[in-house]
């Protein structure tokens, strides 16, 4: 199973908005819509940011939101605040039991 | 509250077999599937294995199949990761996560603070 592809890195001001995005293949991103994003503050745990492509946990800010086109989901994040500040990854469920993480992408605020 | 507190983690010899646990409280824990998921240092998260509330059905990732197995004690809240032939690829924060997925839904929604596994002889 290989990694979904994300940018290693995404920068913005506060107030801004920036979009991340997560490639995969047929096999997962685009077979399934089932990508979900978690975000990870150092020495932390990660933390359920969307989940079913555009679905936000109760408590998620409505800041957060995820779409998908084919192959590529996309995380995007208005009005950006220095706690943003974090690592951001996306997961695809690949089939027959699997599921596949993106690099990560760290968000410099 | 929901929480899940993984345990088990050290310094461990290649070739090693140390069993990790995670033990969750705040919800009823033999109704949901569980995941294993690792970070190795400055590294991304990886999947590892997943287990069926029932323990009817596990399954892992190619990079650990046949060396980590997968179950649960649903009597005791307590999930479990059971290693073996570690190597220095296995150095990782292991993670326990609460799966939130019914068939028509899929997500990681809660997570341990994680147990560290560092390979070193």
């Amino acid at each position: 199973q290989s990694a979904l592809t994300q940018p290693a890195s995404v920068s913005g001001s506060p107030g801004q908005s920036i979009t991340i995005s997560c490639t995969g293949s047929s096999s997962d991103v685009g077979g399934y819509n089932y990508v979900s994003w978690y975000q990870q503050h150092p020495g932390k745990a990660p933390k359920l940011m969307i989940y079913d492509v555009n679905s936000r946990p109760s408590g998620v800010s409505n800041r957060f939101s995820g779409s998908k086109s084919g192959n590529t989901a996309s995380l995007t994040i208005s009005g950006l605040q220095a706690e943003d500040e974090a690592d951001y990854y996306c997961c695809s469920y690949a089939g027959d039991s699997t599921w596949v993480f993106g690099g990560g992408t760290k968000l410099t605020v | 509250q929901v929480q899940l507190v993984e345990s088990g983690g050290g310094v461990v010899h290649p070739g090693g077999s140390p069993r990790l646990s995670c033990v969750a409280s705040g919800f009823s824990f033999s109704n949901y599937d569980m995941h294993w998921v690792r970070q190795a240092p400055g590294k991304g998260l990886e999947w590892v294995a997943f287990i069926r509330s029932d323990e009817s059905y596990k399954h892992y990732a190619d990079s650990v199949k046949d060396r980590f197995t997968i179950s649960r004690d649903n009597s005791k809240n307590t999930l479990f990761l059971q290693m073996k032939s570690l190597r220095g690829d296995d150095t990782a924060m292991y993670y326990c996560a609460k799966y939130h997925g019914s068939g028509s839904s899929d997500a990681f929604d809660i997570w341990g603070q994680g147990t560290m596994v560092t390979i070193s002889s």
